[in-house]
This record gives structure tokens, C-alpha cells and sequence, in this order.
């Protein structure tokens, strides 16, 4: 099984919507969880963090953890072009970082 | 601060031949991790390191893969012999360890290997 699994993609959104993406992991000892985008060309950079369970919301992005179920989510509100990238999830084991493969986000015009 | 700095940003080299990257972790910062991406595997953690010791090398692939940390500022991954499978982008990572918080990963701007 493996460790962080995400649906490669691509996702299609329309302009204005929500994109939601999702993540699960195998490590029930995970701690923290964390969503980096990256632009074709460039490193990851981090979007948004979460570690317990609940919602966090952090201007149009919201992160979702649920821990029972082993699963991780982000949703993107008012969806803009420049949303476009690939979203990967991280999970932290005992400061061990694994990513998953990575969403990629199409959001069109 | 400047970041996480990898060198060289790219690398064209031929099978067989060694190489070296780079990279200067964030100045105060304890972990250090190495990373590989290529399309079809994703992000791969190769190695990471916490106060310059090696904790788990456990995704390294291979034997031609060795990683050092001589000091709190600089670490290396070799690849010797290369292979043009190892051909992919390489990720400098790091982040501190400060009591009772969760932190983010800082990443360098990458080494893009070709291995011909």
C-alpha cells in the first residue's frame, strides 16, 4: 500500500467554482498534513497546513482532516486561472515527510 | 535569508560519470531531507537528515546513491556511477525543529539531472 495516495488528474474546474482535492494516507501515527502547490518548472511551495481534525480555513482554501479515516482534503473556492498546478499532499510521520504523486488542476476560462 | 540553495541548477551528464549536487540548507535549520521527482514516481524522499546525522536513507535506491552532511550549512548526493535512469529533478529540502510546533518545508529551486 502505498504511503500517500492521491488521484493524479487531471482535475477540470470551471472558472468560479470549487475544486476539491483529495488524500489519503496508510500511517495512523501521522501527525501533521500539509497541501504544497507546484507550478510546471518550479518547487513545491506550501499552501496550507493542518493537524487536527476539523476545517481550516485560510482565505479561498480550506483543508479538511479527518484522522479515523485516514484521509486528507482541500477545497478551492472561486477558482481562478492562476489556480492551475499540481497539488501535492504531505504527510508527517515522526518528521519523516512523505508526498503523494501529486493532483494535477486544470481551471477553465 | 536566501532560501534553500541547490547548485548546479542543471546538470547534463553522461552514463557512467559522476555526480555531485549541492545544497545549503536554511540557515538554523535542523532537518535537511533529499528528494526525486520524476513523472511517473512523483516526490520521492530519498534521505533526511536531523543536526547533520542521517535518520533514514531508506528510500535511497541504490548503492550508487550516497548523501552527506559535513556540517549544519552544506550537504551532498552523489550518484556514481550515473545512469540515465536517475534522470530527474532533485530536491533540497529543510526545516527547524522548534518544541511544540508542526513546520513547513522549505524547498530549493531544484537540480534538474539528464543522464545521456
Amino acid at each position: 500500500q502505498k504511503e500517500v495516495e492521491q488521484n493524479s488528474g487531471p482535475l477540470s474546474v470551471p472558472e468560479g467554482a470549487i475544486a476539491s482535492l483529495n488524500c489519503t494516507y496508510s500511517d495512523r501515527g501521522s501527525q501533521s498534513f500539509f497541501w504544497y502547490r507546484q507550478y510546471s518548472g518550479k518547487s513545491p511551495e506550501l499552501i496550507m497546513s493542518i493537524y487536527s481534525n476539523g476545517d481550516k480555513e485560510d482565505g479561498r482554501f480550506t483543508a479538511q482532516l479527518n484522522k479515523a479515516s485516514q484521509y486528507v482534503s482541500l477545497l478551492i473556492r472561486d477558482s481562478q486561472p492562476s489556480d492551475s498546478a499540481t497539488y501535492l499532499c504531505a504527510v508527517n510521520t515522526n518528521d519523516k515527510i512523505i508526498f503523494g504523486k501529486g493532483t494535477r488542476l486544470h481551471i477553465l476560462p | 535569508d536566501a532560501g534553500v540553495i541547490q547548485s548546479p541548477r542543471h546538470e547534463v551528464t553522461e552514463m557512467g560519470q559522476e555526480v555531485t549536487l549541492r545544497c545549503k540548507p536554511i540557515s538554523g535549520h535542523d532537518y535537511l531531507f533529499w528528494y526525486r521527482q520524476t513523472m511517473m514516481r512523483g516526490l520521492e524522499l530519498l534521505i533526511y537528515f536531523n543536526n547533520n546525522v542521517p535518520i533514514d536513507d531508506s528510500g535511497m535506491p541504490e548503492d550508487r546513491f550516497s548523501a552527506k552532511m559535513p556540517n549544519a550549512s552544506f550537504s551532498t548526493l552523489k550518484i556514481q556511477p550515473s545512469e540515465p535512469r536517475d534522470s530527474a529533478v532533485y530536491f533540497c529540502a529543510s526545516y527547524p525543529m522548534q518544541a511544540g510546533s508542526y513546520n513547513e518545508q522549505f524547498f530549493g529551486p531544484g537540480t534538474r539531472l539528464t543522464v545521456l
